[in-house]
């Protein structure tokens, strides 16, 4: 059974730091989103990652795939209020005719002024 | 370009009683989604259809949900009688494709949720 799991589950941090989130997952997969959620809204994706080390940047955020390592990165540079959010990584299973979105646990972003 | 919509957006009922959420997906997407997202968790796949056929519902507590999806574009999901461990976020999503080629056109985009407590 695949399972997803992301590190830190909550981060508070200054503006203007740099921090990374980290999502691991337990069997193979090489196609991986990243998607934001703000409080009481729904989810809105960020990136999708479709090989072995992709690299998507936009604005601040930069998500990267690691298939062997079965490790996804997002990392904020410059961190600023508005990315305040939740963010959850979800990997692909693969499975016959479907596929299924497994999400991690989520990762609860907090940026201080 | 309109996004998935779904209503109600809030619903309070009493255990055992019936609810019935409903989602009409991006148009022209083939593949929609219900999701069920218990607060602090992220979301877990309940059912998938792929135009008006099931395509997975192994997550699908069968004995009091059900779906359908009958010209394959709206969608209803239905819990009865309701428990109270339903109360949750119920998402509900769609994309152009599915299938093992990857890219944009398989992205799920979701709509805004129905909240759901269970009193």
């Amino acid at each position: 059974e695949l399972k997803v799991e992301q590190n830190p589950l909550f981060l508070s941090m200054q503006e203007g730091k740099n921090y990374t989130i980290y999502c691991n997952y337990s069997t193979t997969s090489d196609r991986l989103y990243w998607y934001r959620q703000d409080p009481g809204k729904s989810l809105e994706s960020l990136f999708v990652l479709l090989s072995n080390g992709a690299v998507k940047q936009e604005g601040r955020l930069m998500a990267s795939l690691d298939t062997k390592a079965r490790l996804s990165t997002l990392h904020i540079t410059a961190a600023v209020h508005d990315l305040s959010a939740t963010y959850f990584c979800a990997v692909v299973r693969f499975g016959g005719a479907t596929n299924k979105l497994i999400f991690g646990t989520g990762t609860l972003l907090a940026v201080q002024p | 370009e309109a996004g998935v919509a779904q209503s109600p957006r809030y619903k309070i009922i009493e255990k055992r009683q019936s609810v019935a959420f409903w989602c009409n997906p991006i148009s022209g997407h083939a593949t929609l989604y219900w999701y069920q997202q218990i607060l602090g968790q992220g979301p877990k796949l309940l059912i998938q259809f792929q135009n008006n056929g099931v395509v997975d519902d192994s997550q699908l507590p069968k004995d009091r949900f059900s779906a359908e999806r009958l010209k394959g574009v709206d969608s209803t999901l239905k819990i009865q009688p309701a428990k109270l461990e339903d109360s949750a976020v119920y998402l509900c999503a769609s994309s152009f494709t599915v299938g093992t080629s990857g890219g944009a056109s398989e992205t799920q985009y979701f709509g805004p949720g129905t909240r759901l407590l269970v009193l």
